[in-house]
């Protein structure tokens, strides 16, 4: 089956930028997503179709996806950006989340 | 208002069956997928099947497959997860979501609030 990887972890101070990446066999052929939870909330979609934001997402997030990886970037990172993110395609008609990345912002 | 609205939470008994439900406003409930995710307690996002509303068109996930039953009534635009036989592994929250676009492709733009469920011996 086809598997997501994210790291499980990244740090970064306050107002620098951080990436999230997730990697997946040519993961730059189908589209990636990206949602980010906050403790005992639901997932919000922040990055869907590799690089759009919906309607309210702050523009210091933003997408890529090339090759293997895709990379969710938070640029000037605030402390209201840690949370969980987790990258999410699909492969043959099943949906496929990566294992979720902890962005701690030190 | 685009909402989902899932049921309250749930203290079972293994054994025990279960239906938690996800209701539907706002939108045209029978035109998107709605899929259901798994996330046991500090853990992440585990998708356990899609429905498409209009045809009950279902697959599931091969972890889940047998384990749990989705379905939908389309006159009330409510969604279904059910488990026939609770386990005690089952204690998790639940979400529903709905594709931001037609076809089993795409992102998730509305997630439920959660149902959480806690099966206990």
């Amino acid at each position: 089956s086809y598997e997501l990887t994210q790291p499980p972890s990244v740090s970064v101070s306050p107002g620098q930028t951080a990436s999230i990446t997730c990697s997946g066999d040519n993961l730059g052929d189908k589209y990636v997503c990206w949602y980010q939870q906050k403790p005992g909330q639901s997932p919000v979609l922040i990055i869907y179709e590799d690089i759009k934001r919906p309607s309210g997402i702050p523009e210091r997030f933003s997408g890529a996806n090339s090759g293997n990886t895709a990379t969710l970037t938070v640029g000037g990172t605030q402390a209201m950006d840690e949370a969980d993110y987790y990258c999410q395609a699909w492969d043959t008609n099943t949906v496929v989340f990566g294992g979720g990345t902890k962005l701690t912002v030190l | 208002e685009v909402q989902l609205v899932q049921s309250g939470a749930e203290v079972k008994k293994a054994g025990e069956s279960l239906k938690i439900s996800c209701k539907a406003s706002g939108y045209s409930f029978t035109r998107h997928w709605i899929v259901w995710v798994r996330q046991m307690p500090g853990k992440g996002l585990e998708e356990m099947g899609i429905i498409y509303p209009d045809d009950s068109d279902t697959r599931y996930s091969p972890s889940f497959r047998g384990q749990v039953t989705i379905s939908v009534d389309k006159a009330i635009s409510t969604a279904y997860l059910h488990w026939r036989t609770l386990k005690t592994s089952d204690t998790a929250k639940y979400f529903c979501a709905k594709t931001m676009v037609s076809g089993p492709v795409g992102a998730f733009d509305m997630w439920g609030q959660g149902t959480v469920v806690t099966v206990s011996s």
